[in-house]
């Protein structure tokens, strides 16, 4: 139990352009989604918190214009890389967690990752 | 300020011989610590979490790590490791953060067995 979807597992697209990231929870219900960036043999960096039908929690530094998180529902929040240039190339992983109370609620549920490269 | 602390950025060992990973956490309140570990080009799959009770916890692929308040720490061991453990693997602890239940994750250690 407590799989996470991506898709795409990888894209590649033109400088200028936008795309967008699908991140699902396939057997629960995903009270909180996390997005992740995460550079080549570097540890995760969180951008942004969000919880389903709220407008996301950004980190400091990360852009909102140009990181759109949509969390439409329970199972579903979406990451759109609005005019994408070649630095916004990374590894980009979603996680969930559920309400489980207490610390559980603290275990997060990874997805396999979008590596995005913008040319 | 909570954080986490791996201090060793690449470990190489032989295959079959024992492992141990190192973790150092800084955190108010009762931790909540977990051991994820990341294969080339995948996302996270847990290892073994701490919340409470018994210090020494056990996990999937024959991993362990025991809590230690005093030392404020949760190494991560396995007696005999395999090809197959060679990956990436990360530290966190949960904490409460603007609001939410958010993971700190430390830099990693990187694993790489020989043959």
């Amino acid at each position: 139990g407590a799989v996470v979807s991506q898709h795409p597992s990888w894209v590649i697209c033109k400088s200028g352009t936008s795309v967008k990231i699908e991140c699902r929870s396939l057997d629960f219900q995903a009270t909180t989604m996390f997005w992740y960036r995460q550079f080549p043999k570097q540890s995760l960096m969180l951008m942004a918190t969000s919880n389903e039908g709220s407008k996301a929690t950004y980190e400091q530094g990360v852009e909102k214009d140009k990181f759109l998180i949509n969390h439409a529902s329970l199972t579903l929040s979406t990451l759109t890389v609005t005019s994408a240039h070649p630095e916004d190339s990374s590894f980009y992983i979603c996680s969930a967690s559920r309400l489980a109370g207490g610390p559980s609620s603290y275990e997060q549920y990874f997805g396999p990752g979008t590596r995005l490269t913008v040319t | 300020a909570q954080s986490v602390t791996q201090p060793d950025i690449h470990i190489t060992v032989s295959e079959g011989a024992s492992l141990e990973l190192r973790c150092n956490y800084s955190y108010g309140a009762t931790p909540y610590l977990f051991w994820y570990v990341q294969s080339p080009g995948q996302g996270l799959q847990l290892l073994l979490k701490y919340f409470s009770g018994d210090t020494l916890v056990q996990g999937i692929k024959g991993f362990e790590a025991e809590f230690k308040r005093s030392q404020s720490s949760f190494n991560l061991r396995k007696p005999s490791v395999h090809w197959s453990d060679a990956a990436e693997y990360f530290c966190a602890v949960g904490a409460w953060i603007q609001g939410a239940q958010k993971l700190v994750f430390g830099q990693g250690t990187r694993l790489t067995i020989n043959p």
